[in-house]
């Protein structure tokens, strides 16, 4: 069975600045989908960020980029530009292309903004 | 817009009590997915459904059954409520080729 593990259950940073969010996995397989997910408080759970892992290059979605690092089955969140309304819990998750369409979560990184 | 919404966002109900927690999405999704998620543990898969009337058992499923008698709809029953069960329940349907849209989650208290 796949594991997901953010190592990081909370970060701070200065509003406008960089920060990275980390998060490893454990597969054996070699075809599958990552995520980041975004939950803000009290509002429901959104897709920020996905990425294949049959390819090379890292996906972007304006100020959030990964670093997908597949033989360290690493997969970094880079948020770029930090704003206040990016506070939020945020989720890495799994999809295995062999195992139907569940998901695998991480515990989670709560993000905190500050002005 | 893909919408989940689901029948309540607080609850609280007492031990042994049989609870109903209903979702319904509106895209004419196959697939959809019951998590409950604590501190520290993230989302944990305790039923999906991939069309009406069928089902899968997660990673939790001890405690708990699904119903999907319409497309649409998918609930997650807890027979008889324990402690334990006090979680945020959050319910998601499955768009193509690889988003999971998910609900507002509903708070469960047991006391």
């Amino acid at each position: 069975a796949q594991t997901v593990t953010q190592s990081q259950p909370e970060m701070s940073v200065q509003e406008a600045e960089t920060v990275t969010l980390s998060c490893t996995y454990d597969t054996s397989e070699s075809d599958y989908y990552l995520f980041w997910y975004k939950q803000p408080p009290s509002r429901q759970m959104i897709l920020v960020i996905r990425q294949e892992a049959y390819k090379q290059q890292n996906a972007t979605e304006n100020r959030f980029s990964v670093n997908f690092q597949k033989a360290a089955k690493s997969f970094s969140l880079k948020i770029s530009d930090s704003q206040l309304g990016d506070a939020a819990m945020y989720f890495c998750a799994y999809r295995s292309l062999n195992a139907g369409n569940m998901l695998t979560f991480g515990g989670g990184t709560r993000l905190m903004v500050k002005p | 817009d893909v919408k989940v919404t689901q029948s309540s966002r607080y609850l609280v109900k007492r031990t042994g009590e049989k609870v109903f927690l209903e979702c319904v999405q509106d895209m004419d999704h196959e697939n959809m997915f019951w998590y409950r998620q604590d501190p520290g543990l993230g989302l944990r898969l305790i039923y999906f459904s991939y069309d009406v009337k069928m089902k899968e058992k997660g990673d939790i499923p001890e405690g708990y059954s699904v119903s999907r008698e319409k497309k649409e709809r998918f609930s997650l029953i807890l027979e008889s409520a324990s402690t334990n069960q006090t979680s945020m329940y959050l319910c998601a349907s499955l768009g193509q080729p690889y988003e999971q849209y998910f609900g507002p989650g509903t708070r469960l208290t047991v006391t």
